[in-house]
């Protein structure tokens, strides 16, 4: 198995549907990070959890919720979007925050129409 | 994050040809990281550089991190076309934030 996996990997949703991301880590880290990936933009830090607990909330809207119920997992739910959040999403991990660098996942390719 | 300004924005290479991309910062950072990411993937991380002044090879890739830790450089050299993709700078000051530079895309140059 990879060390992060990330499900779907591509996802078309309406404005009014609930859908959520999921990410699997299989490498023991104990730190997991969501970012975004616009088309020629730096990756945006979303969220970001130690331990399961939230250290980042970097002025997501609310209409993007994470959920990280256990070191091996983190998710990403979504409802109510628009357009503009179409957008590559990316998981990451690390074992510690900062120590040791970062894998990422291959990402979901996410389109709101 | 800090703003990270990577150069060239695009590039085309030729098989055999060595290739160089920068990146500056306004803010010293203690941490450069080079990412390459291919269509539809995720980064990979390529190489890590910790200390100013430090030069780290991996295979054909080669990085500096700027004696000023404002900057840092990446050589590909003999550049083979799995080299295409696009290749992304982070940098990390005092804690744990990466703040990344907007890409190098490579492509082969017909």
């Amino acid at each position: 198995e990879t060390g992060v996996t990330q499900t779907p990997r591509h996802l078309v949703m309406g404005m009014t549907n609930k859908k959520s991301l999921k990410c699997e880590q299989h490498l023991g880290h104990n730190a997991m990070y969501w970012y975004k990936q616009s088309a020629k933009k730096p990756l945006e830090l979303m969220f970001v959890y130690s331990l399961e607990e939230r250290v980042e909330n970097n002025s997501v809207p609310s209409r993007f919720s994470p959920e990280c119920p256990n070191s091996s997992h983190l998710f990403l739910h979504l409802h109510t979007l628009q357009p503009e959040d179409s957008a590559l999403y990316l998981c990451a991990s690390s074992q510690g925050l900062g120590r040791t660098e970062a894998f990422f996942g291959q990402g979901t390719r996410l389109t709101v129409v | 994050g800090q703003q990270l300004n990577q150069s060239p924005q695009s590039m085309f290479i030729q098989e055999g040809e060595d290739v160089s991309m920068n990146c500056t910062s306004s803010s010293i950072f203690n941490t450069w990281l080079w990412y390459k990411q291919d269509p539809g993937e995720g980064p990979v991380l390529l190489i890590a550089l910790y200390k100013a002044g430090e030069l780290t090879s991996n295979g054909r890739l080669t990085a500096q991190f700027g004696i000023t830790r404002k900057d840092s450089f990446l050589n590909i050299s003999a550049s083979i076309p799995s080299d295409v993709g696009i290749y992304f700078c982070a940098g990390r000051a005092d804690d744990y934030k990466l703040s990344f530079g907007a890409g190098t895309t490579v492509t082969v140059r017909a």
